[in-house]
């Protein structure tokens, strides 16, 4: 059964960077097959798709974001990571990383929320 | 993009009913649609696939219908442990978009 778990920093102040990593258990990352996502969800809203990276490094980033996104991974310790540049109180949101396959996202982290606020 | 339209937003049932829960898609996502259940604090678990397909383990109460642009989630007597929030997911195409959410009220 393959995990997802968030961590980071659950204040963080306007204009500074958002960085969260999503470790993995029970799977490997770099066994390929599947992508790997952030997505998001602001208070009282609907989710956004921020973004996912593969094994490799490629990426692929919501356009709306594009400009402020970084996904990278670090397979030697089956995570991936997100930053996000330039934060402001629109940022503030529950995090949560996935599993992105054929079928779309299958297997979801609990969420972490981040609050944007000085 | 592909704007998902989901509806309702609340519903109240009581045990042993029917519920449907619909979304509708802006274009022709063919059946790249998925369905999700989240109780709070927890993860999401995925139960509908490609429109129509019970993921395994899911309680066969649950079915997924649709194609193209309209889409529904049905609960065959629903229980009280199905109280929860319910969204949609297409995967057709880029950026992958959800639905706005259906909180699932068990009275």
């Amino acid at each position: 059964q393959v995990q997802l778990q968030e961590s980071g920093p659950g204040l963080v102040k306007p204009s500074q960077t958002l960085s969260l990593t999503c470790t993995v258990s029970g799977g490997s990352i770099s066994s390929g097959g599947y992508y790997w996502s952030w997505i998001r969800q602001h208070p009282g809203k609907g989710l956004e798709w921020i973004g996912y990276i593969y094994y490799s490094g490629s990426t692929y980033y919501n356009p709306s974001l594009k400009s402020r996104v970084t996904i990278s991974v670090d397979t030697s310790k089956n995570q991936f990571s997100l930053k996000l540049s330039s934060v402001t109180a629109a940022d503030t949101a529950v995090y949560y990383c996935a599993r992105d396959g054929q079928e779309g996202l299958d297997y979801w982290g609990q969420g972490t929320l981040v609050t944007v606020s000085s | 993009e592909t704007t998902l339209t989901q509806s309702p937003a609340f519903m109240s049932a009581t045990p042993g009913d029917k519920v449907n829960i619909s979304c509708k898609a802006s274009q022709d996502i063919d059946d790249d649609m998925n369905w999700y259940q989240q109780k709070p604090g927890e993860a999401a678990i995925f139960i509908i696939q490609e429109a129509t397909t019970l993921v395994p383990g899911i309680p066969p109460r649950f079915s997924g219908s649709g194609y193209g642009t309209d889409f529904t989630l049905t609960i065959n007597n629903i229980e009280s442990e199905d109280a929860a929030y319910y969204f949609c997911l297409q995967h057709d195409n880029f950026p992958r978009t959800f639905g706005q959410g259906t909180k699932v009220e068990i009275k």
